[in-house]
């Protein structure tokens, strides 16, 4: 596609429910990432997909967030049993590649609000 | 841990008047990378500069340059001629040589265009 893209664009929730956040990248882009973004914070690294793999998990903030990437392409981003605290916007980005050169193109965010 | 500071929440300037957003970060690393981001309110970020630690020259991009100082651990942004579309959320990040895929973030810089 033209740009990365995800869906939905805005998710309201109750606390306790699970959620699915859908990242599509760039056609041909192996690497992708995601990232939060809290109220009046910057971003927050939460993994990164190599194909269809993820090498470091470690800022995922707790065993409620997992992701998966199939095909090396479409990533899903899952939080299940939400808290109030995890309301936030949810950047995804891919690069043709994972190195400093490659540039991370993002997308427009999924707006969280766990009620 | 890395960690990059953003000391101005806020920045505002004239239209074609220049602006410099500052940034600072701390790290134990000798080899990494830094970058400017832009925000606009599409949420879409979007790379403006970056800069490899190594270079001691500036990193140049049109009407945006950078004033890297390493041994002060400092990294602005200057912005010339600003125009009404640079109005937009500005992150510095860090990337550590080893593992450039895990951007780090300031909290950013809300820079306004005063027409």
């Amino acid at each position: 596609g033209a740009g990365v893209s995800q869906s939905p664009s805005n998710k309201v929730t109750e606390k306790g429910k699970d959620v699915e956040l859908r990242c599509d990248p760039i056609s041909g882009h192996t690497a992708l990432y995601w990232y939060r973004q809290s109220l009046g914070q910057g971003l927050e690294f939460l993994i990164y997909f190599q194909g269809n793999s993820a090498p470091d998990k470690s800022g995922l903030p707790s065993d409620r967030f997992s992701a998966e990437r199939t095909g090396g392409s479409v990533s899903t981003l899952t939080i299940q049993r939400t808290q109030q605290e995890d309301s936030a916007v949810y950047l995804c980005a891919s690069s043709l590649a994972a190195g400093y050169q490659e540039t991370q193109y993002f997308g427009p965010g999924t707006r969280l609000l766990v009620l | 841990a890395q960690t990059v500071t953003q000391s101005q929440p806020e920045m505002s300037v004239q239209e074609a008047e220049t602006v410099t957003l500052s940034c600072t970060y701390d790290t134990s690393e000798s080899d990494y990378y830094l970058f400017w981001y832009k925000q606009p309110p599409s949420r879409q970020m979007i790379l403006v500069i970056r800069q490899e630690a190594y270079k001691q020259q500036n990193a140049t991009e049109n009407r945006f340059s950078v004033n890297f100082q390493k041994a002060a651990k400092s990294f602005s942004l200057k912005i010339s001629d600003s125009q009404l579309g640079d109005a937009a959320m500005y992150f510095c990040a860090f990337a550590p040589f080893q593992v450039v895929q895990k951007l780090v973030f300031g909290q950013g810089t809300r820079l306004t265009i005063n027409p």
